[in-house]
């Protein structure tokens, strides 16, 4: 089982430009999640999949768009890079389904995204 | 004041030694509590969860819940150099939209 994939791994991009990142898991989890991660501010949930066929909003959503494809792979859209989304992207997953906030949370190695 | 805090360190402590990492948060009504490792470049990987008051032992890891006081910490006995990570507390806050916060994590380098 190889868990929870992501690619790229490293990404860099000019302000405006668009890109998906794409996450898959393995495991047969119900639950798929997008983090984001930043010095000094921990882990901050952007969207979140409750279940195959629905999205919610995390913590920092804004400038970001999802789309569970099946229940295996969610991807996180950004539409217009700015600066400010400069970040250590991750893509978790947990049995679920509903799983969140409680259920234990897989991480995937994350995406390295500078947007200059 | 942040719903979950951690000193960001770095704390350094020599090898063979017990490293304690503390954590506070600021919901009275939180119940479940999570510890995460994270090496450098690497991603977030579980080490403990713990729900009820008291401590709970897994090895050389020991998590420790005060809901009273509003903390949790996590003892790492016997600390080895491959223990050097930071290390993530993660909360399940439930006032308004239940959500699971995380601290900034504190940083830990065991010297041999």
């Amino acid at each position: 089982n190889a868990g929870v994939t992501q690619t790229p791994k490293f990404q860099v991009l000019k302000t405006g430009q668009s890109m998906t990142l794409q996450c898959a898991q393995d495991m047969n989890h119900n639950s798929m999640y997008w983090y984001r991660q930043d010095p000094g501010m921990g882990l901050r949930l952007i969207y979140y999949s409750a279940s195959e066929g629905t999205t919610d909003k995390g913590e920092v959503p804004n400038g970001y768009n999802v789309s569970r494809l099946n229940k295996r792979e969610f991807s996180l859209r950004l539409e217009s890079a700015a600066p400010s989304q400069t970040s250590v992207y991750f893509c978790a997953s947990s049995e679920g389904p509903g799983g969140y906030p409680t259920d234990t949370q897989y991480f995937g190695p994350g995406t390295r995204l500078t947007v200059l | 004041q942040k719903e979950v805090e951690q000193n960001s360190g770095p704390l350094s402590v020599p090898e063979g030694a017990i490293a304690s990492l503390n954590c506070t948060y600021s919901d009275r009504g939180s119940q479940s509590f999570f510890w995460y490792r994270q090496y450098s470049g690497k991603s977030p990987e579980l080490i403990m969860f713990i729900y009820s008051n008291g401590d709970k032992e897994d090895g050389r890891f020991t998590a420790q819940l005060n809901k009273a006081s509003q903390y949790v910490s996590l003892l790492i006995r016997d600390s080895q150099p491959s223990d050097s990570a930071t290390y993530l507390c993660a909360v399940v806050i439930i006032q308004g939209a239940q959500k699971l916060v995380f601290g900034q994590g504190t940083r830990l380098t065991i010297n041999p």
